[in-house]
């Protein structure tokens, strides 16, 4: 079975600074894919970004991208030029490439990220 | 464009009552739908999953059960609430094919008394 681990409970970065949140994961499949979710004080799960194991360009999104090691089963989230909004729980999630009842997503517990002034 | 519904927003409870928690989704056919549960401060607890109307899997023992009664509509219920069933319950859904992510819904905060 997969799991994914997230070693940082919380994290705390200054507006417009950088901040990289960790996600490792296990898994003996070799395609697959990548989530981050971000979940604010609303309690909405929102989808940040994603990423294909089979592709070797690591994922933009604005100023949301990942570095992708498949290697060393490592996702981290990069959030660049951070704001006030970004402050949230973000979870990483791993999803089998087969689909039906195989499509199920697993999830880290979670880090905290908060934006200071 | 896909929607996805869930309600009510919030829900409190006494012990031993009853549990209705609806999931609808609107715009797509065939959907995979989900069920999972988030204890304060936690993550993403999968509790059941359906790729078909009828078609319910459980990923853990426990005192809810669901139900897929039409391909769009999901539900949750329990005969009899339990001090533990106390979280937030979200519902999901996505496409049968594994490159898209899941959706989510806005979320049921239950507390149970």
């Amino acid at each position: 079975a997969q799991t994914v681990t997230q070693s940082q409970p919380e994290m705390s970065v200054q507006e417009a600074e950088t901040v990289t949140l960790s996600c490792t994961y296990d898994t003996s499949e070799s395609d697959y894919y990548l989530f981050w979710y971000k979940q604010p004080p609303s309690r909405q799960m929102i989808l940040v970004i994603r990423q294909e194991a089979y592709k070797q360009q690591n994922a933009t999104e604005n100023r949301f991208s990942v570095n992708f090691q498949k290697a060393a089963k490592s996702f981290s989230l990069k959030i660049s030029d951070s704001q006030l909004g970004d402050a949230a729980m973000y979870f990483c999630a791993y999803r089998s490439p087969a689909g039906g009842t195989a499509s199920k997503l697993t999830f880290g517990t979670g880090t905290r990220l908060q934006v200071t002034l | 464009s896909q929607t996805i519904h869930q309600w009510p927003a919030t829900l409190v409870q006494p012990v031993g009552s009853p549990l209705s928690l609806e999931c609808t989704v609107e715009g797509t056919s065939n959907p995979n739908l989900y069920w999972y549960r988030q204890a304060a401060g936690r993550g993403l607890q999968l509790l059941f999953y359906s790729v078909g109307i009828g078609q319910i899997s459980s990923e853990v023992p426990q005192n809810l059960s669901a139900s897929r009664p039409q391909d769009r509509q999901f539900i949750l219920s329990s005969k009899k609430l339990l001090l533990s069933d106390s979280g937030f319950y979200l519902c999901a859904w996505s496409p049968d094919y594994s490159n898209q992510p899941q959706h989510f819904g806005d979320g049921t905060r239950l507390s149970i008394l």
